[in-house]
C-alpha cells in the first residue's frame, strides 16, 4: 500500500524558514517523480515544486523560487522541502504527492501538514 | 492567478449528466500536454479521478469521463449522484511555466 506521510509544519514567524518532510512507502520511490502542493485555507490547488526521480531535475512555481528547495534522498525514501522567507501567503496544507511515469498526473496524495505564517 | 479556467460551480439533481470544463492555452494544454482530474472532499486530500485526459485510475467508476479539443478539456459526470458532490480540479502541464498548474477548481452541488 502507498503511503506519504509529510512531517514539519507548525506556526512560524513571517520570514521563519522550516524543513518540511515526506516519508514515503509501498512504492518503489527513487522509481517516480515527486511533488509538493499546497492549497490555502478555503482556496484551490496551487501547485509548489517537482523533482526528478533521480533528484537531478527540480521546478518551481514563480510564487516560491528562490525561497524553497526541493530535495530527495532516495535512500531514506524521503522527500523534503526546504522553505525559506516564509510569507503570510505561504500558510497552507502543504501535500507530498507521487506523480505518476512519463506524466505530471498525481497517483497518491500524503494527508498534508499545514504550515501558518502569522506574526 | 491560474493558467486553468474553470467555472465555480456547477449543479445538478441526483441522476443527470454535468460537466465541468478547463479552459487553457497554447501553452498547456493546446499544446498537447495530458490534463489530469481530481475530485477533493473538503478536509481529505484530493483523489485522482481521470489522468491522461481519458483514463479512469482502478476503482473509479464509468460515470466519470474526460475529454479534449483544442485549448479545453471537459469532465463529465453522468448518473450524478450526492457522494459526487465536491470540488473538481484538472491539471495540466504549462510550458510556459516549465511546471504543472492546477484549475481554479469547481464546486459540484448535488440538488
Amino acid at each position: 500500500e502507498v503511503q506519504l506521510v509529510e512531517s514539519g509544519g507548525g506556526l512560524l514567524q513571517p520570514g521563519g524558514s522550516l524543513r518540511l518532510s515526506c516519508a514515503a512507502s509501498g512504492f518503489a520511490f527513487s522509481t517516480y517523480a515527486m511533488s509538493w502542493v499546497r492549497q490555502a485555507p478555503g482556496k484551490g490547488l496551487e501547485w509548489v515544486s517537482a523533482i526528478s526521480s533521480s533528484g537531478g531535475s527540480t521546478s518551481y512555481a514563480d510564487s516560491v523560487k528562490g525561497r524553497f528547495t526541493i530535495s530527495r534522498d532516495n535512500s531514506k525514501n524521503t522527500l523534503y522541502l526546504e522553505v525559506n522567507s516564509l510569507r503570510a501567503e505561504d500558510t497552507a496544507v502543504y501535500y507530498c504527492a507521487k506523480e505518476m511515469l512519463l506524466t505530471e498526473g498525481i497517483d497518491f496524495w500524503g494527508q498534508g501538514t499545514l504550515v501558518t505564517v502569522s506574526s | 492567478q491560474s493558467l486553468l479556467t474553470q467555472p465555480p460551480s456547477v449543479s445538478g439533481a441526483p441522476g443527470q449528466r454535468v460537466t465541468i470544463s478547463c479552459t487553457g492555452s497554447s501553452s498547456n494544454i493546446g499544446a498537447g500536454f495530458d490534463v489530469h482530474w481530481y475530485q477533493q472532499i473538503p478536509g481529505t486530500a484530493p483523489k485522482l479521478l481521470i489522468y491522461g485526459t481519458n483514463n479512469r485510475p482502478s476503482g473509479v467508476p464509468d460515470r466519470f469521463s474526460g475529454s479534449k479539443s483544442g485549448t479545453s478539456a471537459s469532465l463529465a459526470i453522468t448518473g450524478l449522484q450526492a457522494e459526487d458532490e465536491a470540488d473538481y480540479y484538472c491539471q495540466s502541464y504549462d510550458s510556459s511555466l516549465s511546471g504543472s498548474v492546477f484549475g481554479t477548481g469547481t464546486k459540484i452541488t448535488v440538488l
